[in-house]
């Protein structure tokens, strides 16, 4: 079975600082997806990012980017000038091909951003 | 605009009662599932299904159950509610999918308490 692991329960940083948030996973597939989420106080689920295993380059979005590692499975999140609005919680999900849809979570890192 | 609702979005019970949340999404997808989520353990999956008159047990499926009679809606019943089922519920869509439309779309969330 697939599991997901977010190590740092609560992270912090200093607006326009970077910050990176770390996801290791366990799975025996070759191909599937990962995913960054985003859940502000608002807790709604926003998709931050996401990565197919199957390509090499890391998936940027605009200040979020990624640094996978397929042979250590591991997917972290670099978040870039850092905003206010960054404060959520963020959650790593995965999920296995042929696609069956069925998103695993990690258990999520708290993020707070200070002026 | 396409959207995934869920109502209520406060609910609190007492423990035995039967308990239905509604989810309803307007994107015409095929896929919907059910999660919960709980401090420590991220977002669960507890039913899904890939169409009208298919369903399937997620991870943590006791005590509850989902039917779809059509498109739009996949509700989720507690049986008979128990305080362990005290979390907040999230409903998500996504298409019948074929890379790269993995997405899935959550809805607001429902906070059930039982007591």
């Amino acid at each position: 079975a697939q599991t997901v692991t977010q190590s740092q329960p609560e992270m912090s940083v200093q607006e326009a600082e970077t910050v990176t948030l770390s996801c290791t996973y366990d799975t025996s597939e070759n191909n599937y997806y990962l995913f960054w989420y985003k859940q502000p106080p608002s807790r709604q689920m926003i998709l931050v990012i996401r990565q197919e295993a199957y390509k090499q380059q890391n998936a940027t979005e605009n200040r979020f980017s990624v640094n996978f590692q397929k042979a250590a499975k591991s997917f972290s999140l670099k978040i870039s000038d850092s905003q206010l609005g960054d404060t959520a919680m963020y959650f790593c999900a995965f999920m296995k091909q042929p696609i069956t849809d069925k998103l695993i979570f990690g258990t999520g890192t708290r993020l707070q951003v200070f002026p | 605009d396409a959207e995934i609702t869920q109502s209520p979005r406060h609910k609190i019970t007492e423990t035995g009662r039967q308990v239905t949340l509604a989810c309803h999404q307007t994107w015409n997808h095929n896929n919907m599932f059910w999660y919960r989520q709980d401090l420590g353990h991220g977002l669960r999956l507890i039913h899904y299904s890939y169409g009208v008159q298919d369903t399937n047990k997620g991870e943590v499926s006791d005590g509850y159950s989902v039917s779809r009679s059509n498109t739009e809606d996949l509700p989720l019943t507690l049986e008979s509610a128990a305080s362990s089922q005290t979390s907040v519920y999230f409903c998500a869509s996504s298409e019948l999918t074929s890379a790269p439309s993995v997405e899935q779309f959550f809805g607001p969330g429902t906070r059930l308490t039982v007591l």
